[in-house]
């Protein structure tokens, strides 16, 4: 157990849509990043904040958003879903924002688009 | 950050030393070497890092070649609780951007 708990654990929902997905970090962790894992496209990094400011972008779409709040709790917010966004979603986080810092990464939500 | 190449599969007897090898060998002073490991889509899973030095820590031995261009990461007994995925990741210690570049790692089969 790395102490970063994500809910839902699983999600299915209908082209369209849009879901919100709630990450926990560690206690004491400022850091908080999101991941999506796709059959076709492996583990890839998408943003990440530092204590409710974002800090770094990766692939991201337009469509997907996050915020971390004053509790350091973080949401991804997927909109207007399609198929391709089905996935395994990844919350990490670490004490600052060193690249230095080990991440320690929740379960994971896993986002079936139908 | 430097690139990682690592072989996509690998076997061990269960009970057998696991070596695991990564080139990094465009690696520079300043870059650390991470090794994660994801078990069946589960979360990746922090195993051990370094620099320059061998590092060794509950789970796994980091040997570190003395030019640093690669890397091999030793389970010293491994069970099959170690079948996984193993990425080996280099990164720069820095402020800011703190993602980790996942490449498509080794996949270890641990074999009863």
């Amino acid at each position: 157990d790395s102490g970063v708990t994500q809910t839902p654990k699983h999600l299915i929902t209908a082209t369209g849509q849009r879901v919100t997905l709630r990450c926990s970090p560690r206690s004491g962790d400022l850091s908080v990043y999101w991941y999506q894992q796709s059959l076709d496209q492996g583990l890839q990094f998408l943003i990440q904040y530092y204590n409710g400011e974002e800090r770094a972008k990766g692939n991201i779409l337009e469509r997907f958003s996050a915020q971390q709040f004053p509790d350091l709790h973080s949401e991804l917010n997927l909109s207007s879903l399609e198929l391709g966004d089905s996935a395994l979603y990844f919350c990490a986080s670490s004490v600052t924002g060193l690249s230095t810092d080990t991440q320690y990464f929740g379960p994971g939500t896993r986002l079936t688009v139908l | 950050d430097a690139k990682t190449t690592q072989p996509p599969s690998m076997d061990c007897a269960e009970g057998r030393a696991a070596n695991l090898p990564c080139n990094h060998s465009t690696i520079s002073g300043n870059e650390y070497v991470y090794w994660y490991r994801q078990i069946h889509s589960q979360g990746p899973q922090y195993i051990i890092h370094g620099l320059k030095n061998n590092e060794t820590n509950e789970m796994a031995s980091l040997i570190i070649t003395e030019d640093r261009k690669s890397s091999t990461l030793i389970l010293p007994h491994a069970t099959l609780r170690d079948t996984a995925v193993y990425y080996c990741i280099v990164r720069v210690a820095q402020t800011g951007a703190n993602n980790l570049f996942f490449g498509t790692g080794t996949r270890l089969t641990v074999i009863p």
